[in-house]
């Protein structure tokens, strides 16, 4: 089963950007959608957006004005930039694959706790 | 969006018991043309990511034992564990898929009684 690896800063300063990478291994970056979704106490799970290896995306309208994802296929990974962010932000950020026409995600990375403070 | 509200919020439940988790929507998430439900669950144990269970409502992932059911159709939906066993001790989630942005419950909490 396709593995993915989330990697990133864990601590990113108010107004400034969030940028984490997710690197699939053991499977095609083509065969999936991909995605990000993010965990905190306050909000519990929170899906942020996905994107295909076509580059085709689709966000939360929640985050949209926000967020950026993007694929590099050499690579096999994929990317999400979040932008003046706020102590809101704090989160266990997750990549995850999604299933069907990503419509569930499975599998999902490990996850990666951002903390946002000066 | 479509409000997914999960209860209880924690149970209790001896092993070997049955668990019973309720999950419901604000608005129906079958899709009537398909005659499906747009609705999965996840498991999630300390310190790991979520774990899909079951999706189109009932339909178990592979390699998930088969205690684990879901039910329902509309707006409420079941997570029942027919025994519970210890390994099973998590928070588990729904998650509708039938609306962007996709949306997920609040989680409810199973610990051995």
């Amino acid at each position: 089963q396709v593995q993915l690896q989330e990697s990133g800063p864990g601590l990113v300063k108010p107004s400034e950007t969030l940028s984490l990478t997710c690197t699939v291994s053991d499977g095609s970056i083509y065969d999936n959608y991909w995605s990000w979704i993010r965990q905190s106490p306050g909000k519990g799970l929170e899906w942020i957006g996905y994107i295909y290896y076509s580059g085709s995306s689709n966000y939360n309208p929640s985050l949209k004005s926000r967020v950026t994802m993007s694929i590099d296929t050499s690579k096999n990974q994929f990317s999400l930039k979040l932008t003046s962010v706020t102590a809101a932000d704090t989160a266990v950020y997750y990549c995850a694959s999604c299933g069907g026409d990503c419509f569930w995600f499975d599998p999902w990375g490990q996850g990666t706790l951002v903390t946002v403070s000066s | 969006d479509i409000v997914m509200t999960q209860s209880p919020d924690s149970l209790a439940v001896s092993l070997g018991e049955r668990a019973t988790i309720n999950c419901k929507s604000s608005q129906s998430i079958l899709y009537g043309s398909k005659n499906k439900n747009y609705l999965a669950w996840y498991q999630q144990k300390p310190g790991q990511p979520p774990k899909l269970l079951i999706y189109w409502a009932s339909t178990r992932e592979s390699g998930v034992p088969d205690r684990f059911s879901g039910s329902g159709s509309g707006t409420d939906f079941t997570l029942t564990i027919s025994s519970l066993q210890a390994e099973d001790v998590a928070v588990y989630y729904c998650h509708q898929y039938y609306n962007n942005p996709v949306t997920f419950g609040g989680g409810t909490k199973v610990e051995i009684k």
